[in-house]
């Protein structure tokens, strides 16, 4: 199975300021990765997939970026509602594998 | 609008099995796979396995396998999960949700296994 190691674990950030999650795959994964976001208590949903196509109705200020087998999640200009867990996914090859999440805290 | 419904909570004892359901609409039930995603409380996210609900073909996850079948009622627009020989670590909130990328999702539904 392909392994997704994402980082940091949980973060911290203010209001307004710019924050990047990453995500390592075990091996090429030729942008078949795609990120969620999921408040407590709620569904996933999704936010990016293939690596940067930003999903219908999905804010601007998310944005997506690989470099090899390293891929990253960006968000700008951050929101109060911005707070939640952030998880990568790859879609290259089954079974499908998700990292294993960011906490993402609004300070 | 596309929503997939799930059916309630369940508690259930162990060694038995549940049966989860997923009712699909507004889109057309054939054209989308449909996965199983388990989320055991406060970790990650696994992937069960998916159906073809225009054909029944399956494919599964190894790791669940001999613990989850999956079906569809093409009559219904529902598709179904039966986990069996529940034990504690089958407690978990099981998510459906539609290929090719996830982008829509059921709202989970929680099982508990306690005798």
């Amino acid at each position: 199975d392909i392994q997704m190691t994402q980082s940091p674990a949980s973060l911290s950030a203010s209001l307004g300021e710019t924050v990047t999650i990453e995500c390592l795959a075990s091996e090429d994964i030729y942008s078949n990765l795609a990120w969620y976001q999921q408040k407590p208590g709620k569904s996933p949903q999704l936010l990016i997939y293939d690596a940067s196509s930003l999903q219908d109705g999905v804010p601007s200020r998310f944005s997506g970026s690989e470099s090899g087998t390293q891929y990253s999640l960006e968000i700008n200009s951050l929101q109060s509602e911005d707070a939640a867990t952030y998880f990568c996914q790859q879609h290259h090859d089954y079974p499908p594998t998700f990292g294993s999440g960011t906490k993402l805290e609004i300070k | 609008q596309v929503n997939l419904l799930q059916s309630g909570a369940a508690l259930v004892k162990p060694g038995a099995s549940v049966k989860l359901s997923c009712k699909a609409s507004g889109y057309t039930f054939t054209d989308y796979y449909i996965h199983w995603v388990k989320q055991s409380h406060g970790k990650s996210l696994e992937w069960i396995g998916y159906i073809n609900p225009n054909s029944g073909y399956t494919n599964y996850n190894e790791k669940f396998k001999s613990k989850a079948t999956l079906t569809v009622d093409k009559s219904t627009n529902t598709a179904y999960m039966e986990l069996s020989r529940l034990t504690s670590e089958d407690s978990a909130t099981y998510y459906c949700t539609r290929e090719v990328y996830f982008d829509y999702w059921g709202q989970g539904v929680m099982v508990t296994v306690s005798s």
